[in-house]
Formats: C-alpha cells, structure tokens, sequence
C-alpha cells in the first residue's frame, strides 16, 4: 500500500519569499511518481509537477521545483517568489506501477501568501 | 494542458431524487477517468475508476448501486447519485488521464456540489 504524510496543516508566506511544502511518502513499488496539485477555493484540482522515480534530475516547472530525496521518501514541493494568487490548498500525491495511474493524496496543505 | 469540464458545477436536490454529474475530456480521448468525493477541509476520496465499455471499479465501501458509473465514450463518463440523502452532499470531482512531458497525469475537472436538502 502506498502512503503519502503532509505534516503542515497550513503555511504562511509572504509575498515574493520562497516557500517549502513537506511531502514524505512510503511505498513498496520500485517504480512509481509523485506529483503536486494546487486547489484554489474554486475547487479545481490543478496539475503543478511530476517527478518520476528513476528520474535522476529534480523537476522543475516555472516557479515550481521539487526537491526530490529518494533516500528520505521525501517530495518537497518549492515555490519561489510566492504570488497572493499561490493561496490555496497543496495536495501531494503519488502512483504506483499499477496500469491505471491510481493516486494516492495526501491530506494537504494550506498556504497563504500575505503582502 | 489537457482540459476536463464537469456539468453542472453546483446542484441543489430534494432528498430521495436522483442527480447525474457529467465528464467530458474536452481535447483528448480518455479510456479511463475517475471519480472522487471531497469532504470540506479534508483530502479527495477515491470513489471508483470509470474504464470506457465497461463496468466501473468500485473502491471499497462505495456502494456501486448508490453511485452509478457510465463510461458511454471516449470523452464522456457520468456520475448518477441515485436516491440521493443529505450524507451525500459533498464535492464531488472527476480526473482523466492525459499525457503531460510523456507522463500519465491526471486531469481534474472543476468538480460538481452536491447539496441534498
């Protein structure tokens, strides 16, 4: 069974810092990808990054990196020069090598970016 | 980016009516899409993977005769919640798989809320 932990209920930045998302995950699959969704309060699920497990260089998509550490199970997710339009609900959430691309979600996390 | 819509993006019932929720994948053909729950500040729920021409996968504890799943074509699959109660207002979202750098990724639509009175 897979298994994806967000431990920050909620964040706070302020415009223009870096932020970091913590995503740690656990799995007994040898290949599998973990990606990162925005949900603004419109509710959309928005595709922000995909990082795949043999992928050797971290992902990197405009402002959006992923700090990917395989040792530690862990998927950072870093938004550099946070914008107020990046308030909103951050879900990390992975596959497995199962055919159908199946994810798993972590609870989420909550940031807010003040001026 | 591949697109999903969802119809109606809001609904309100009667209890004991049924409600159908619609997918479309707008500019990609989708062989398989999903289905999920969305409680208020809590994560998405998978609720049942939808494979076009044929019967919808179940996750465990949804009740298939509750939530009937149509996968009809390749770009549209229907959620009916059937005699519906007010436990099942909820958010309810629905993905399809796309291609994103070579990848499958999953593609939300902008979801359905439900509200039973």
């Amino acid at each position: 069974a897979q298994k994806i932990t967000q431990t920050q209920p909620g964040m706070f930045v302020q415009e223009k810092e870096a932020v970091t998302l913590d995503c740690t995950y656990d799995t007994s699959d040898p290949s599998y990808g973990l990606f990162w969704y925005k949900q603004p309060s419109s509710g959309e699920m928005i595709f922000l990054i995909y990082q795949g497990s043999y992928d050797q260089q971290n992902a990197t998509e405009g402002r959006y990196s992923l700090n990917f550490q395989k040792a530690r199970k862990s998927a950072n997710l870093v938004i550099s020069a946070s914008q107020l339009g990046d308030s909103a609900m951050y879900f990390c959430a992975m596959t497995g090598s199962s055919g159908y691309s199946t994810l798993t979600f972590g609870k989420g996390t909550m940031l807010l970016v003040s001026p | 980016g591949a697109v999903v819509s969802q119809h109606p993006s809001w609904v309100i019932c009667k209890s004991g009516t049924s409600v159908k929720i619609e997918c479309r994948s707008l500019d990609f053909q989708a062989t398989t899409m999903f289905w999920y729950r969305q409680f208020p500040k809590q994560s998405l729920m998978l609720m049942a993977t939808s494979n076009e021409g044929s019967k919808a996968t179940y996750e465990q504890g949804v009740e298939k005769d509750k939530f009937l799943i149509n996968h009809a074509s390749l770009t549209l699959s229907t959620l009916t919640v059937t005699s519906a109660h007010p436990e099942d207002s909820s958010f309810y979202i629905c993905s399809a798989i796309g291609l994103a750098a070579g990848v499958d990724t999953q593609y939300f639509g902008p979801g359905t809320r439900l509200t039973v009175l």
